[in-house]
C-alpha cells in the first residue's frame, strides 16, 4: 500500500544542522509531487516546502526560505528536507506528504511524522 | 502570502450539520483542501478542490466555495467525526487555515 515513512528527527541544538528524509513505497514516486508540513506542538499546520515531481522546481515557505532546502532522489525512492541554522521556533512534527502531478494538488497520502526539538 | 482564516472551535449536537468556514481573499477563485486531525494521528484529506471527497470519506462530508468563503460541511456528525479541522490552498506556495476544532456534544 502507499507508504510515507519519515526519519532523522530528534534533539538538536539551535544553530545547528539536521536532514530529515522520507522513504515512498507503494506508488511509482517519481510521478508525483512532494511537500514537507510541519506542527509545532499544540499548534496549527503549517507549510514548509513542496517540490515538483522531478525536483526541478523547488519551493520554500518564507519562514525557512534560506535555511531549509527539499530535495528528491527518486532513484532512491526518497524526500529530503535539509535544515539549517535550527532554531527553537523550529520545533516541530515535521510530516511528509504526497501530492499529485503538481505542486499545486492536494495532499492525499501523508506520513506519521518525526518530531525535531531544538533545544540547548 | 495569504491568509486563511478559520473559527478557533465549532460545537455540534450528535446527529446535526455542522458548518467549518475558511475565509480569504477572492477564495472562491481558488482550489481549496481540507484536512481532518485526530490526536496523536496524522492529518487525513477529507475534501479536495472545493468540494470532492476521497474514495472512503463518507457523504456526510461535503464542501463549497464561493466568494470570500470556503465551507466544509458535516451532515448527520458523529462522535467519530471529532477532531481538527484545517483549509488549505496553493498560491504560489502552500497555506494552511488556522485550523478548528470540532467538538461534537
Amino acid at each position: 500500500q502507499v507508504q510515507l515513512v519519515e526519519s532523522g528527527g530528534g534533539v538538536v541544538q539551535p544553530g545547528r544542522s539536521l536532514r530529515l528524509s522520507c522513504a515512498a513505497s507503494g506508488f511509482t514516486f517519481s510521478s508525483y509531487a512532494m511537500h514537507w508540513v510541519r506542527q509545532a506542538p499544540g499548534k496549527g499546520l503549517e507549510w514548509v516546502a513542496a517540490i515538483s515531481h522531478d525536483g526541478s522546481d523547488k519551493f520554500h515557505g518564507d519562514s525557512v526560505k534560506g535555511r531549509f532546502t527539499i530535495s528528491r532522489d527518486n532513484s532512491k525512492n526518497t524526500l529530503y528536507l535539509q535544515m539549517n541554522s535550527l532554531r527553537a521556533e523550529d520545533t516541530a512534527v515535521y510530516y511528509c506528504a504526497r501530492a499529485g502531478n503538481s505542486v499545486r494538488d492536494w495532499l492525499d497520502t501523508w506520513g506519521q511524522g518525526t518530531l525535531v526539538p531544538v533545544s540547548s | 502570502s495569504y491568509e486563511l482564516t478559520q473559527p478557533p472551535s465549532v460545537s455540534v449536537a450528535l446527529g446535526q450539520t455542522a458548518s467549518i468556514s475558511c475565509g480569504g481573499n477572492n477564495i472562491g477563485t481558488k482550489s481549496v483542501n481540507w484536512y481532518q486531525q485526530k490526536p496523536g494521528q496524522a492529518p487525513a484529506l477529507v475534501i479536495y478542490r472545493d468540494y470532492n471527497r476521497p474514495s472512503g470519506i463518507p457523504e456526510r462530508f461535503s464542501g463549497s466555495n464561493s466568494g470570500n468563503t470556503a465551507t466544509l460541511t458535516i451532515s448527520g456528525a458523529q462522535a467519530g467525526d471529532e477532531a481538527d479541522y484545517y483549509c488549505q490552498l496553493w498560491d504560489s506556495s502552500g497555506f494552511f487555515g488556522g485550523g478548528t476544532k470540532l467538538t461534537v456534544l
